[in-house]
């Protein structure tokens, strides 16, 4: 299987503890994102790294977030001292960025977290 | 802030039946991608559209980009159960934005048997 691979696919952890997820995007692209979806909205941009560069971080993003690719092939986000709002599915998505692509993104199946 | 607006947000209907459902917005998008997803699942993307006017057909489903880029439909023609799922509309924004997507709340569609 080529397409983006996620680990955990679950995650329940009891407040405050840290939890890390992995992301491993298509092979050959330099762009991935990271996106938050929760019950009933659409995923929200969260981050996005071209190649190991980290090149926007959103709002949404608290000093509690901290995300990295650090050889510019997989990437790992981390939530410390989480909180019950931090329950949500975790989403990655990667790209190939080239002259004339529409930047399609292409997604993992998520990290569903749940925090009690 | 959603700039993205889909409706309807459900939909349900018989298998056999045709349906569109609509995505808009007040501003331009560069692209605009639909994505369709199972409970529990990641997106999957059925197709890009770039073009004003852009029509593109895949098997039941044909996708048409408005002209001035702000809005899309997606129809669907002899619905079957198995295309039920959520109906996600993301569009990119020109120039360095471009790489990141703004989603649509969804349409959750129930096709029955």
């Amino acid at each position: 299987d080529t397409g983006v691979s996620q680990n955990p696919r679950h995650k329940i952890t009891k407040r405050g503890q840290n939890v890390t997820f992995r992301c491993d995007p298509i092979s050959e692209h330099n762009r991935l994102y990271w996106y938050r979806q929760t019950l009933g909205q659409g995923p929200e941009f969260l981050t996005y790294f071209q190649n190991e560069a980290q090149l926007e971080k959103s709002r949404l993003l608290s000093d509690r977030f901290s995300a990295e690719r650090p050889k510019g092939s997989f990437s790992t986000l981390e939530i410390q001292r989480t909180e019950q709002g931090d329950s949500a599915m975790y989403l990655c998505a990667s790209s190939l960025e080239g002259a004339g692509q529409p930047y399609e993104q292409y997604f993992g199946p998520g990290t569903r977290l749940t925090v009690t | 802030t959603q700039l993205l607006e889909q409706s309807p947000q459900f939909l349900s209907i018989q298998e056999g039946e045709n349906l569109t459902v609509y995505c808009n917005s007040s501003s331009v998008f560069s692209s605009l991608q639909w994505y369709r997803q199972e409970p529990g699942e990641g997106p999957v993307l059925l197709v890009t559209v770039v073009t004003g006017g852009e029509v593109k057909k895949l098997k039941r489903l044909t996708f048409q980009f408005g002209d001035a880029r702000k809005d899309s439909s997606l129809h669907i023609t002899a619905a079957q159960p198995g295309d039920t799922g959520l109906y996600l509309c993301a569009g990119a924004r020109g120039g360095g934005s471009n790489y990141k997507l703004t989603f649509g709340k969804g349409t959750l569609l129930t096709v029955n048997p």
